[in-house]
């Protein structure tokens, strides 16, 4: 257990549907963070939020949307999603921004399934 | 551009010691930091280089050249456990917009 939990875990979706990926840090961090993880491909940031701002938009399309109502939880709105989204969705935290310095903390992913 | 080089697979066998690389071609890089990820499970961080040298903890160390652009992981005395995909990520950005980016990958397989 890292401090970091998401859900669902597993969510499987059509093209048309709508629906969130939650996820929430127990560990009094200030910056989350959303990671996209295909197979054979790094780690792409997504999203970044500090103090609740996000600080951070990597060229993400639309329809991914992201909400940070608080420092402890983040959210990712899917809508209209292509079957090229499928993949690991992974939230983290960390103390602060400084990069290397503040570690970063994983949860365990949502595996999406666009069909 | 901002890119990571590792190795995609390496394979060792218990109690040996295995080293992955990992060169990167970008500017704006003021560290490099290693995490581990089981099947299945989630990042976790295992070293932070911010200066040139090497840093050991416990079994693992890790080694960066800033100058050659150029780092490694260093795992010791090989457990079955140490299987697992292993990422080097470019610490970029300034002290408070800091942000990793992140390798390929590099699978570990451990065997008796």
């Amino acid at each position: 257990e890292t401090g970091v939990t998401q859900t669902p875990r597993h969510l499987v979706m059509g093209m048309t549907n709508k629906k969130s990926l939650k996820c929430e840090q127990h560990l009094g961090h200030n910056a989350m963070y959303w990671y996209k993880q295909s197979a054979k491909k790094p780690l792409e940031l997504m999203f970044v939020y500090n103090f609740k701002e996000q600080t951070e938009n990597n060229s993400v399309p639309s329809r991914f949307s992201p909400e940070c109502p608080n420092s402890s939880h983040l959210f990712l709105h899917l809508h209209t999603l292509q079957p090229e989204d499928s993949a690991l969705y992974l939230c983290a935290s960390s103390q602060d921004r400084d990069g290397g310095k503040d570690t970063q903390y994983f949860g365990p992913g949502t595996r999406l399934t666009v069909l | 551009g901002q890119s990571l080089e590792q190795p995609s697979e390496v394979t060792a066998v218990e109690g040996a010691i295995v080293q992955i690389n990992c060169t990167y071609q970008t500017s704006g890089f003021y560290g490099l930091s290693w995490y581990q990820q089981h099947d299945g499970g989630a990042p976790t961080f295992l070293s932070y280089n911010a200066l040139d040298g090497l840093e050991e903890t416990g079994r693992f160390s890790s080694f960066l050249s800033r100058s050659d652009s150029y780092g490694y992981l260093l795992l010791q005395e090989l457990q079955m456990k140490d299987s697992a995909s292993y990422f080097c990520a470019g610490v970029h950005g300034s002290s408070n917009t800091g942000k990793l980016i992140f390798g390929q990958g590099t699978t570990l397989q451990v065997k008796p």
